[in-house]
């Protein structure tokens, strides 16, 4: 079955360091893989999303991240962190169905603090 | 254009009430999703829209939900009889093309649903 695990509930970083955040995948075929972000009382909004091609991802506010098939792990990154990043991430997969469309599967999600 | 809106933000019920959750997808979008956002998890699949078909409805959680999109563009969730196991977010997204896993799904803010 499909699945998207998030191992860290919360990390807290300082303002102006660099973040890591973890997602590993199971899924049988070639995954469409994504990362949202989510504040306080607002919808989800898409960081990146990575379909094929090359494996490093750039996407919105400085983030990227990188798609490691071997290790079914699509990872977020950001060099220097802002306050404003404080916020849930998702990460989450594309699974295909019988009928030809798309639903998203999501990870429980990461909640980023940013330290001042 | 506007994003996806939803209506009532916020809404509280007792238990046993019913209650109606209104999505107003992005205009000309084909595909219409709901997710469940119970709290500190990630979103989950409720059911799909092509235009006004609905193709999947598998993560419905009782025979008390029942979602529309009577023209294949606003959708209602309604939830009948509700239970305190109900109170959650209900996040509804569109995207523009028929449901793969090439297509940005686009969120609203969501309801949050309480209820009492």
């Amino acid at each position: 079955a499909q699945s998207v695990t998030q191992p860290d509930i919360h990390i807290t970083v300082s303002e102006g360091a660099s973040l890591e955040l973890r997602c590993n995948y199971s899924y049988g075929a070639t995954p469409y893989l994504f990362w949202y972000v989510q504040s306080p009382g607002q919808g989800l909004q898409l960081l990146l999303k990575y379909f094929s091609g090359d494996t490093l991802v750039q996407g919105i506010k400085g983030f990227e991240a990188e798609f490691k098939r071997s290790q079914s792990s699509f990872n977020l990154r950001k060099p220097s962190v802002h306050w404003s990043d404080a916020a849930e991430y998702f990460c989450a997969v594309a699974a295909m169905f019988s009928g030809g469309y798309n639903k998203l599967i999501f990870g429980a999600g990461t909640r980023l603090a940013v330290h001042p | 254009g506007a994003g996806v809106s939803q209506s009532p933000r916020y809404k509280v019920a007792k238990r046993g009430q019913d209650v109606a959750l209104r999505c107003d997808p992005i205009s000309g979008h084909v595909s219409l999703f709901w997710y469940q956002q119970a709290l500190g998890q990630g979103p989950e699949f409720l059911t799909y829209f092509q235009n006004e078909a609905q193709l999947d409805k598998s993560g419905l959680p009782s025979d008390r939900f029942f979602a529309e999109r009577p023209e294949g563009s606003v959708s209602t969730l309604k939830i009948q009889r509700t239970q305190q196991e109900d109170s959650a977010v209900y996040l509804c997204a569109s995207s523009s093309k028929q449901g793969r896993g090439t297509d940005t799904q686009y969120f609203g803010p969501g309801t949050r649903l309480t209820v009492l």
